[in-house]
């Protein structure tokens, strides 16, 4: 069973604020780590896919850096607005396919 | 491409009933994976296929749980007998292995209520 942990559990913020979130993986057998955007009675969408070490990648304002040596992935939002509100997960793909979630931080970001 | 498509989207059944739970991906993909979303588990990995072929089934809980996939463009999730703590949304998703990267497209789930 791999273990993700994602902390925190759950964030609640104002409009405008910044906030950032960290996806904890097993370094070993590292192939990508995925984030994904759940909003709620929705299904989830992918955010980013990342697969080497030191990876950033942006989308709009929001980004996300990779650590594989040491296992660790951020997730950053700029400016925090109601839409953002969504549970993020993220899951290490270790080159089976098949991805394995971690329990998600879940943002509320209050007008 | 329509997405992937789920079937039904709500089914509530009575304990000890057989439910069958459909799944249509997106065309061309070659992966199919089915999760659980629950409370206490978060959405965890039943099984998935590749080429229509089951990859890893660790997943599935009992023995009440099969899942099958007779062609590429549908496959099947069936519990028999249901059992009230099997209640959960079960989300299907696919994918297509892009030089080993497989970003997985959900579909819109099924949620479950057993009674």
């Amino acid at each position: 069973i791999l273990n993700v942990e994602q902390s925190p559990q759950s964030l609640h913020v104002q409009e405008g604020d910044s906030t950032n979130f960290t996806c904890s993986f097993p370094s070993s057998n590292f192939y990508a780590l995925h984030w994904y955007r759940w909003e709620t009675a929705k299904s989830p969408e992918a955010l980013f896919v990342m697969t080497l070490n030191g990876d950033e990648k942006k989308k709009g304002r929001i980004s996300a850096t990779l650590n594989t040596k040491e296992g660790y992935s951020y997730l950053y939002i700029k400016g925090s607005q109601p839409e953002d509100s969504a549970t993020y997960l993220c899951a290490p793909d270790t080159g089976r396919r098949a991805l394995t979630f971690g329990s998600g931080t879940r943002l509320q970001v209050q007008p | 491409d329509a997405g992937v498509i789920q079937s039904p989207r709500h089914e509530v059944t009575e304990m000890g009933q057989e439910v069958t739970l459909r799944c249509k991906p997106i065309s061309g993909h070659d992966y199919l994976f089915w999760y659980r979303q629950t409370m206490m588990r978060g959405l965890e990995l039943l099984i998935y296929f590749n080429n229509n072929v089951p990859i890893d089934d660790s997943g599935m809980p009992e023995d009440r749980f099969s899942a099958k996939m007779p062609n590429a463009s549908f496959s099947t999730l069936k519990i028999q007998p249901s059992e009230p703590r099997d209640s959960a949304v079960y989300f299907c998703a696919s994918s297509l292995d892009h030089r080993g990267i497989t970003e997985a497209f959900f579909g819109q789930g099924t949620r479950l209520t057993v009674v």
